[in-house]
């Protein structure tokens, strides 16, 4: 079975600068995705990035970077220059490839102080 | 509609009562999942619908858990006899087709059993 492993319940950033939130996977598959999802206040869950397994680059969506490991299994998310808006539950997610089974982590909570 | 929606956004129910919930997906997508999330957790899979084909009921933690899908758009989501540990956000989400597809979510319902 898979599983995602966030460890870092709360984290907490000054505006404009950078944080890194965790995750960790444990899995023996070998195609698979790995997703960010953003969950603010609203309820709404947005997606941040997507990773495929198979690619080597990091994905990249303005702000929101990733580091993907995956012989470590870590699929870490990079906020740069943190807005106040970024504040939110961060949520890992894995889904393996051509599945609908997609597992999520217990979410980190960021906050954004001005 | 431009994106899943989801009623009612709060529902507070006495114990013993049935309640039912409702999702409307993006229109074209063919895929339909619910979860639960519990205060301060991640998401917990309940059931998915993929067009015609039987519901992967695997999530549901009970018999008093049902949903269904008609005209492979709208979902309903029945919880019988309410219990206090059924009080959760519900949230249902949509994607294009089953696999590896990013999933879009809902606002999700705030169900409280009292």
């Amino acid at each position: 079975a898979q599983t995602v492993t966030q460890s870092q319940p709360e984290m907490s950033v000054q505006e404009a600068e950078t944080v890194t939130l965790s995750c960790t996977y444990d899995t023996s598959e070998n195609n698979y995705y790995l997703f960010w999802y953003k969950q603010p206040p609203s309820r709404q869950m947005i997606l941040v990035i997507r990773q495929e397994a198979y690619k080597q680059q990091n994905a990249t969506e303005n702000r929101f970077s990733v580091n993907f490991q995956k012989a470590a299994k870590s699929f870490s998310l990079k906020i740069s220059d943190s807005q106040l808006g970024d504040t939110a539950m961060y949520f890992c997610a894995f889904m393996k490839h051509n599945t609908n089974d997609m597992r999520f982590g217990a979410g980190t909570r960021l906050t954004v102080k001005p | 509609g431009a994106g899943v929606s989801q009623s009612p956004s709060n529902k507070v129910t006495e114990k013993g009562k049935d309640v039912e919930l409702r999702c409307d997906p993006i229109s074209g997508h063919t895929a339909l999942y619910w979860y639960r999330q519990s205060l301060g957790q991640g998401l917990e899979f309940l059931i998915y619908f993929q067009g015609n084909s039987a519901p992967d009921k695997s999530g549901l933690p009970s018999d008093r858990f049902s949903a269904e899908r008609t005209g492979g758009s709208v979902s309903t989501l029945t919880i019988q006899r309410t219990q206090q540990e059924d009080s959760a956000v519900y949230l249902c989400a949509s994607s294009f087709s089953s696999h590896s597809e990013e999933q879009y979510f809902g606002p999700g319902t705030r169900l409280t059993v009292t």
